[in-house]
């Protein structure tokens, strides 16, 4: 199975900060990573699709980048309504796997 | 609008069976893969499975190989999912989720699982 390393765990950030999420994959795939917000009580929603393309809907302020194994997830000032759970998902290879995820806290 | 709405919660006996449901609307259900994924311990996500509802066929996770039963009732779109010979590490939050193309578009609102005597 594709192992996804996440980082940072958890981090706090004060409003109108710029974050970044990485998401390390054990082998490459080939920009096939999703990035999902999960709110507390909440469904995850689907952020950020083909390692860069926003989903409809989604604000500008969250952008992906990355390849190969190496991708990561920017929101370009922290709003209030950004605090939640944060997790990347590999979709290149079954079994699918998500990374353990990021707790994004407003400061 | 699309959406996919998963039964109630359940409180099942060790040893025990579950199936759940999850119904879809919006959308032309035969069209889409229909993923399940388990949140444990309230964070961490993982993919079961996934079946297409227009043939029926299933691709699943090794780990939930035995564990996990997929079908669909095409009549009225809806996807269900067994989990049999239930233990405490089956206690989760399970989700349906619509997968298009490489990404998961749309979820349910989640079925919280608790195996206890």
């Amino acid at each position: 199975d594709i192992q996804m390393t996440q980082s940072p765990a958890s981090l706090s950030a004060s409003l109108g900060e710029t974050v970044s999420i990485e998401c390390l994959a054990s082998e490459g795939i080939s920009n096939d990573l999703a990035w999902y917000q999960q709110k507390s009580g909440k469904s995850p929603q689907l952020l950020i699709y083909a390692a860069s393309r926003l989903q409809d809907g989604v604000p500008s302020r969250f952008s992906g980048s990355g390849s190969g194994t190496r991708y990561s997830l920017k929101i370009s000032g922290m709003q209030p309504e950004d605090e939640a759970d944060y997790f990347c998902q590999q979709s290149y290879k079954y079994p699918y796997t998500f990374g353990a995820g990021t707790k994004l806290e407003l400061k | 609008q699309v959406k996919l709405l998963q039964s109630g919660a359940a409180l099942v006996k060790p040893g025990a069976s579950v199936k759940m449901s999850c119904k879809a609307s919006g959308y032309t259900f035969t069209d889409y893969w229909v993923s399940w994924v388990k949140q444990s311990h309230g964070k961490s996500l993982e993919w079961i499975g996934e079946i297409y509802p227009n043939s029926g066929a299933t691709n699943f996770n090794e780990k939930f190989k035995g564990k996990a039963t997929l079908t669909v009732d095409k009549s009225t779109s809806t996807a269900y999912m067994e989990l049999s010979r239930l233990t405490s590490e089956d206690s989760a939050i399970y989700y349906c989720t619509r997968r298009n193309w490489e990404l998961f578009d749309y979820w349910g609102q989640g079925v919280m699982v608790t195996v206890s005597s």
